[in-house]
């Protein structure tokens, strides 16, 4: 039984167009994640939601845009795509705010040509 | 400078072998110290965490932290096959629990 899902896994697609990723958890969490490894690496935070509003927004250009409909999910659409915008992002969920231990999703693997 | 820096490897030991992996970090307010392991094409699990300074054992690993030298380390005892995977360090502050990660350092065992 999944407790972070990401959809999709994959997602292969052309500069200037619009996309969106979904994730979902079944942890009970109220802490949702979004991340971003680039080909280092390296993983970065990107936004961060609690009980459905945004707690921590960092410096990502405003084409990209969180919305969380619930405690339980977190999208990311990303409009106007770029070739630096090529990354695994991941999903992840926290109980509360105060803890340590985030739950990751599988990655959503984004080319964009 | 990155808040938490990593050696991003490769390290390539013998299976057996004792692993060190290492960080440093300059955010003095960092208080919460984590180490997550990453295997290929998966997202990243907790491994283990430390409060401050001090030791925390887990089996086979053992995390450091040294508040006065911003030094975070994990030992890997009796390494397997099984440990290769990409681990990184983390670290933060409280509130909100943004977590900074250093880059990851890629470990391979051999048998």
């Amino acid at each position: 039984d999944t407790a972070v899902s990401q959809t999709p896994k994959y997602l292969v697609t052309q500069m200037g167009n619009d996309k969106s990723i979904k994730c979902e958890q079944n942890l009970g969490h109220d802490t949702m994640y979004w991340y971003k490894q680039d080909s280092k690496k390296f993983l970065k935070i990107m936004f961060s939601y609690n009980n459905k509003e945004l707690i921590i927004n960092e410096t990502v250009p405003n084409r990209f845009s969180p919305k969380s409909p619930d405690k339980a999910h977190l999208n990311l659409h990303i409009n106007s795509l770029e070739l630096g915008d090529s990354a695994v992002y991941f999903c992840a969920s926290m109980s509360g705010l105060a803890g340590y231990e985030q739950y990751f999703g599988p990655g959503t693997r984004l080319t964009v040509t | 400078q990155k808040e938490v820096e990593q050696d991003p490897g490769p390290l390539s030991v013998p299976e057996g072998a004792i692993v060190s992996l290492n960080c440093t970090y300059s955010n003095s307010a960092f208080q919460y110290f984590m180490w997550y392991r990453q295997y290929s094409r998966k997202g990243p699990e907790l491994l283990m965490y430390t409060y401050s300074s001090g030791n925390k054992e887990d089996g086979r690993f053992t995390a450091q932290v040294d508040k006065s030298s911003k030094y975070i380390s994990l030992f890997i005892r009796d390494s397997q096959p099984s440990d290769s995977a990409t681990y990184l360090c983390a670290a933060a502050s409280g509130g909100y629990n943004k977590l900074i990660f250093g880059a990851g350092t890629r470990l391979a065992v051999h048998p």
